[in-house]
């Protein structure tokens, strides 16, 4: 399996703080990349996928890039609704995986 | 709108077979653009891919857990099930059927989710 690493674990931020999540995969996976946001209770939401397209009605101040094995989503300005885990996926290969989260906390 | 609602069991005793169904309400299981697939989460952790299946009705497992895995369409209904038999209390987790985009697109749409507890 590919499997699939976040950094860091958790952070703590405040609003308008610019935040950037990375994910690094074990082999390359090109593009197949998708990033989710994940609040208490509720299911993932697709935030961006091919490593760097915006999902519809997602907000432009998330933006992802990267392919091979390193990729980086990045939050220019912290907003209070953004507090949540971040989970990265390939889609590459069967099974796809999902790295393990990275939980954003309030400063 | 789109929209996919798991429903089943919410408690399944150890041995015995899980049985989930996801309604998709808004749109054809049976579109060539996406595939539909199967995500747990157990309690407190993170995302767990259990397998996925295609309009034409081919499926994919997750071979960690493959022997004790079917995963049907009905498309007649517009739903697609899970089974996952000999469950043990490694089982118990959150079960979230989703809506995949062929090629490089991701999981677009989710439902809620239903909370699976394998206990006696």
């Amino acid at each position: 399996d590919i499997q699939m690493t976040q950094s860091p674990s958790s952070l703590s931020a405040s609003v308008g703080d610019r935040v950037t999540i990375t994910c690094r995969a074990s082999q390359s996976i090109s593009s197949y990349l998708n990033w989710y946001q994940q609040k208490p209770g509720k299911a993932p939401e697709l935030l961006i996928y091919a490593a760097s397209y915006l999902q519809s009605g997602v907000p432009s101040r998330f933006s992802g890039s990267g392919s091979g094995t390193d990729f980086t989503l990045t939050i220019s300005s912290l907003q209070p609704e953004d507090f949540a885990t971040y989970y990265c996926q390939q889609s590459y290969r069967a099974p796809q995986t999902f790295g393990q989260g990275t939980r954003v906390e309030i400063k | 709108q789109l929209q996919l609602q798991e429903s089943g069991p919410g408690l399944v005793k150890p041995s015995e077979t899980l049985s989930l169904t996801c309604n998709v309400s808004g749109g054809s299981i049976s579109s060539t653009s996406y595939y539909w697939g199967w995500i747990r989460q157990s309690p407190g952790k993170g995302l767990d891919w259990i397998g996925s299946i295609y309009y034409s009705g081919s499926t994919y497992y997750n071979p960690s857990l493959k022997s004790r895995l079917t995963i049907s369409l009905d498309t007649s209904k517009n739903q697609f099930s899970l089974k996952v038999s000999s469950v043990t209390a490694a089982d118990t987790a959150v079960y979230y059927c989703a809506r995949a985009q062929m090629g490089v697109g991701g999981l677009d749409y989710w439902g809620q989710g239903t909370l699976v507890t394998v206990s006696s």
